[in-house]
């Protein structure tokens, strides 16, 4: 079946520091990506959806300048969240399709800000 | 607004039992309807996913029914195993490439 990876699984940073989350489709090219964050025991958040090529479309709500988001080819997608603090500490998911094929979820990134 | 409505919140089923858990959507342009199992730390992973042109979908022991009428929809877990002890996510998106909402989740717990 389609595999998603991303990287890194953990991160633990000082407030300040910007972190770069990595989305990676391994094995079909990922013409949409979709970035969430998920806070314990709560729902998936959709914060953007990113097509190739294109800028990000970001949900209302969500920093565009906070959360960066590119994806340059059909396999990569990165979200930089930037200036990190304690309250951006979250779990980030990625999610990639093809066409209009069902989305395929990363394992997602536990981001911790001291 | 939350447009995809899911119960209940938690479930505790006995092993070898069913595992019902509902959903109900309000937008009438959805047309694909996934459900999504996720066990702690990991992402969601697709379980089943059903479109409008058919009332019931089955893969193993999950199956989805759909009524159009009523707008929702449900997942049935056959012969629940402690294994399936997870967390269960409903969503829905319209035609094409569009985001999924997602409900609220329900935690089961599948006990022996």
């Amino acid at each position: 079946g389609a595999v998603v990876s991303q990287h890194p699984s953990r991160v633990i940073c000082k407030s300040g520091t910007s972190v770069k989350i990595e989305c990676r489709s391994l094995d079909f090219q990922a013409t949409t990506m979709f970035w969430y964050r998920q806070f314990p025991k709560q729902s998936l958040m959709l914060m953007a959806t990113s097509n190739e090529g294109s800028k990000a479309t970001y949900e209302q709500g969500v920093e565009k300048d906070k959360f960066l988001i590119n994806h340059a080819s059909l396999t990569l997608s990165t979200l930089t969240v930037t200036s990190a603090h304690p309250e951006d500490s979250s779990f980030y998911i990625c999610s990639a399709s093809q066409g209009s094929q069902p989305q395929h979820f990363g394992d997602g990134t536990r981001l911790s800000i001291l | 607004q939350q447009q995809v409505k899911q119960s209940p919140q938690s479930l505790i089923v006995q092993k070898g039992g069913i595992s019902i858990i509902n959903c109900a959507y309000e937008n009438t342009a959805f047309d694909y309807f996934p459900w999504y199992q996720q066990f702690p730390g990991k992402g969601p992973a697709l379980l089943i996913a059903i479109r409008p042109d058919v009332s019931e979908k089955k893969e193993g022991r999950f199956t989805i029914s759909f009524n159009k009428s009523a707008k929702q929809f449900s997942l049935h877990i056959m012969d629940s195993q402690p294994g399936d002890s997870a967390t269960y996510f409903c969503a829905a998106s319209s035609a094409g490439n569009t985001p999924l909402v997602f409900g609220k989740g329900t935690r089961l717990s599948v006990i022996a």
